[in-house]
């Protein structure tokens, strides 16, 4: 199984909005309600942001949010703070060939 | 919290054993992952060890080398890997799934494996 596809980098300003995509196939991202987002900064572990597409664990922002249309995920971040810069991954359940996650490559977040 | 051991620099083909112990919950409520990161690198899931320990899955990339099992009574985690490879390298995570599916809720500091001759 191939990872899911994000873009390697996506950069804004401070208060702005951004939306990272995570694009799979009809076997794991369009097949399930089963994606979930992690943030990681350097040096620590991940941390979950999303799961089941849109929803958010206790205690993490409501300027994080999720979706899904098809077979592409997506994870909006609004009103950018400069602690938002760090690498973001998605993730998926897949059946095929048997029961398994599927994590994208990540994508670098930079607060200009 | 989870604390990851067993890690260390092995040659390719040889085996190793990590071990995740959870002191502190009760574990066996929960589905166990591994999840590994190579050097600057994305992250990789691995296995997953069900709350019984009764279903495992694995990745394509492991599959027929790595084994994960559970001690519910001593509350600890286990990944047995065997024919090690060079791509086998980097920090491998303990992750605990918590409620819903997908939800990797808590996470190890990692154990670091090094694959190399």
């Amino acid at each position: 199984q191939s990872a899911l596809t994000q873009p390697a980098s996506v950069s804004g300003s401070p208060g702005q909005s951004i939306t990272i995509s995570c694009t799979g196939t009809s076997t794991d991202v369009e097949s399930y309600n089963l994606v979930s987002w992690y943030q990681q900064s350097p040096g620590k572990a991940p941390k979950v942001l999303i799961y089941e597409v849109s929803q958010r664990p206790s205690g993490v922002s409501n300027r994080f949010s999720g979706s899904k249309s098809g077979n592409t995920a997506s994870l909006t971040i609004s009103g950018l703070q400069a602690e938002d810069e760090a690498d973001y991954y998605c993730m998926s359940h897949t059946s095929k060939p048997t029961p398994q996650w599927l994590f994208g490559g990540g994508t670098k977040l930079t607060v200009l | 919290q989870l604390v990851e051991s067993g890690g260390g620099v092995v040659q390719p083909g040889r085996s190793l054993r990590l071990s995740c112990a959870a002191p502190g919950f009760t574990f066996s409520l929960y589905s166990l992952h591994w999840v590994r990161q190579a050097p600057g690198k994305g992250l990789d899931w691995v296995a997953v060890t069900s709350k019984d320990g009764t279903l495992e899955f694995y990745a394509d990339s492991v599959k027929g080398r790595f084994t994960i099992s559970r001690d519910n009574s001593k509350n600890t985690v286990f990944l047995q890997m065997n024919r090690l490879r060079g791509d086998d390298s980097g920090l491998y995570y303990c992750v605990q799934e918590v409620g819903a599916y997908g939800n990797f809720e808590y996470w190890g500091q990692g154990t670091p494996v090094t694959v190399s001759s």
